[in-house]
């Protein structure tokens, strides 16, 4: 079976524009979290969905939003993109929307770059 | 804010010398995760403890969650050159009504051969 998938791999974009990074689950899982990667730090919290409604925001701007599809799959929009905006962002997927066992799997990351 | 904090920051070893890290969090968690991310890699799941004083073992890699359940550590013996990484634990924690996973900042483990 496929883990988690994201696209694209990497992504250069400039100051003020816009991006959209998409997200596939595993299959059968029906969460996606998002989170943001800085260089040497861990994981930052950005979004959850849960059968396609919005469980958990971490503290990001408006900037931020995303969406989960009748597929599970989603997508994270950042807009007016800033230099600080340059990150791995990754997507994980989880069977239920949280609690003691499950376990979220990462994929493997889009990498922008911001210029 | 609510934290998860993780020490040391870095550690370099010789291969087959031992190895820990520990994981503090600000508050009580109803479980802990530890996760291993390879140089440009993503984070990969390791293990989940759920119980107070709970201890894990994985071939070389030991886990323990404290009793109070705020404090963990992982311990790698006889460390391996494919050990090389960054350990990060994570929390769930409650904020705003909704509950996220809370990463530490991670030790990246580095081994001499």
């Amino acid at each position: 079976d496929a883990g988690v998938t994201q696209s694209p791999t990497h992504l250069i974009k400039t100051r003020g524009q816009q991006v959209t990074l998409r997200c596939s689950p595993i299959s059968g899982h029906k969460s996606v979290s998002w989170y943001q990667q800085v260089l040497g730090q861990g994981p930052q919290f950005i979004f959850q969905y849960y059968e396609k409604e919005e469980r958990g925001r971490g503290n990001f701007p408006d900037r931020f939003s995303a969406r989960q599809f009748p597929n599970y799959s989603s997508e994270l929009n950042v807009n007016a993109l800033l230099l600080g905006d340059s990150a791995l962002y990754l997507c994980a997927s989880s069977f239920g929307a949280g609690g003691q066992e499950d376990t979220q799997y990462f994929g493997p990351g889009t990498r922008l770059t911001v210029l | 804010g609510q934290q998860v904090m993780q020490i040391p920051q870095y550690q370099h070893v010789q291969e087959g010398e031992d190895f820990t890290t520990y994981c503090n969090s600000s508050t009580t968690l109803s479980n802990i995760q530890w996760y291993k991310q390879r140089p440009g890699g993503h984070p990969v799941f390791l293990i989940q403890l759920v119980k107070s004083g709970e201890v894990k073992k994985q071939k070389r890699l030991t886990f323990q969650f404290g009793e109070a359940k705020k404090n963990s550590s992982l311990h790698i013996t006889a460390t391996q050159t494919t050990d090389v990484g960054t350990y990060f634990c994570a929390g769930p924690i409650t904020q705003g009504g909704s509950e996220k996973l809370v990463f530490g900042k991670g030790t990246k483990l580095t081994v001499n051969p």
